[in-house]
């Protein structure tokens, strides 16, 4: 199993652009999440999703969308990137039931730099 | 509202105990997690306790549970320079179906030989 990988590694933006991330995971998972990662403010929940065709916001949705057409899949959209969006964003996902089923798995991260 | 708080840093010398504390407020929470980050990576899950637990061990690692007081503690014994990472604690509240984490900022824990 590859686990949940994220695409891409890095990426650097102007202010104004648009971008999708990509995060898949094979590990048949329902849940699955996007965090964003800063200096001294820890893991913050962007969006999540409860299962396929499903998705929801979290702690700071704005400015970000996202979609789960497929369960192996959570895409993150940036669709007028700013400054403030610079960050490294984080994917992880999570089993339903079973021991350690509250266990988040996670993608290794997309560093992106919006200038 | 729920919160989970832990010290910034925290700097041992090689072989030293760490010990890395975290409060929490859900009362509810059913899980309580430590996440490690090595530098450039995601996070990683380094152990779990469940709540009706007081103590867990794995190894070097132990996990001491303080429900009264809403206190977790992660000890690593015999520290190497390979645990310098930020260790993050997390609690799983028991409302609501999404089971979102509620995450501390990390203790950034430095090893130095």
């Amino acid at each position: 199993n590859a686990g949940v990988t994220q695409t891409p590694k890095f990426r650097v933006l102007k202010t104004g652009q648009s971008m999708t991330l990509l995060c898949a995971q094979d590990m048949n998972h329902e849940y699955m999440y996007w965090y964003r990662q800063d200096p001294g403010m820890g893991l913050r929940l962007i969006h999540y999703s409860v299962g396929e065709g499903t998705t929801a916001k979290g702690e700071v949705p704005d400015g970000y969308n996202v979609s789960r057409l497929k369960k192996q899949n959570f895409l993150l959209g940036l669709e007028s990137a700013a400054p403030s969006q610079t960050s490294v964003y984080f994917c992880a996902s999570r089993r339903t039931s079973g021991a350690g089923s509250y266990e988040q798995y996670f993608g290794p991260g997309t560093r992106l730099t919006v200038t | 509202g729920e919160d989970v708080e832990q010290s910034l840093f925290l700097s041992v010398r090689e072989g030293d105990s760490s010990v890395i504390n975290c409060t929490y407020t859900d009362s509810s929470s059913t899980y309580l997690y430590w996440y490690k980050q090595e530098p450039g990576a995601g996070l990683q899950l380094l152990t779990y306790i469940f709540s009706n637990m007081d103590m867990k061990q794995d190894q070097r690692l132990t996990v001491l549970l303080n429900k009264k007081d809403k206190h977790l503690s992660l000890r690593i014994a015999d520290t190497q320079t390979g645990d310098s990472a930020i260790y993050f604690c997390a609690e799983s509240p028991n409302a609501g179906n999404n089971r979102k984490l509620i995450w501390g900022l990390g203790t950034s824990l430095a090893v130095n030989p």
